[in-house]
């Protein structure tokens, strides 16, 4: 079956300007999560949704923000872009029913701020 | 607060030769915990997770790990590492509602000499 695919995969933005980040989960899973990843700060946890509420929220500015669409697509969007927010954004998606489910990770998209 | 350790930051071992990455966790609950791998400019591929029950499990890629509450942590074994082994290494352990926000240990680089 098809995996988790995130779009796009690179992305190059100006300061100042915002970005939308979509995820594609595994079909039948109704989670959605995001991480950053960044050399000095490693593997970030974002936020997750599931069946179109957020869940759970990292410890992120009110910049980042997320929804769930109904057939669990997932959109992250930052806006007033700043050069810290250039990172691998990493898309994972799991059944989400319970602690014993685990995720599977998208490929990322990698976002170079200019 | 719940966090994850990884104490070493870049580990050479020789191929054949066996190998062991450390993981430490704080996690006031049962922990789930999992270990994870990342190919440069890749997403995270699950190695194997625990969840309950026998504290050794088995992974994928002939890839083992221990759970000791006692000593909190869940180190990740492999008797023969092989080239293809060389990618960095994620311990993980889920957190927040429903265990689906992942807390990551900064990794572990393992490279492979021949």
């Amino acid at each position: 079956k098809a995996g988790v695919t995130q779009t796009p995969r690179y992305l190059i933005k100006t300061r100042g300007q915002q970005v939308t980040l979509s995820c594609s989960p595994i079909s039948g899973h109704r989670s959605v999560s995001w991480y950053q990843q960044t050399p000095g700060q490693g593997l970030q946890f974002l936020f997750e949704y599931f069946s179109e509420t957020q869940r759970n929220k990292g410890n992120f500015p009110g910049r980042f923000s997320g929804r769930q669409f109904s057939n669990s697509r997932s959109e992250m969007n930052v806006s007033t872009l700043e050069l810290g927010d250039s990172a691998l954004y990493l898309c994972a998606s799991s059944l989400g029913g319970g602690r014993t489910t685990e995720a599977f990770f998208g490929q990322g998209t990698r976002l170079t701020v200019v | 607060a719940q966090s994850v350790t990884q104490p070493d930051i870049h580990i050479t071992v020789s191929e054949g030769a066996s190998l062991e990455l450390r993981c430490n966790y704080s996690y006031g609950a049962t922990p789930y915990l999992f270990w994870y791998v990342q190919s440069p400019g890749q997403g995270l591929q699950l190695l194997l997770k625990y969840f309950s029950g026998d504290t050794l499990v088995q992974g994928i890629k002939g890839f083992e790990a221990e759970f000791k509450r006692s000593q909190s942590s869940f180190n990740l074994r492999k008797p023969s590492v092989h080239w293809s082994d060389a990618a960095e290494y994620f311990c993980a352990v889920g957190a927040g509602q429903a265990g689906t926000a992942l807390i990551f240990g900064k990794g572990t680089t393992l490279s492979v000499s021949s």
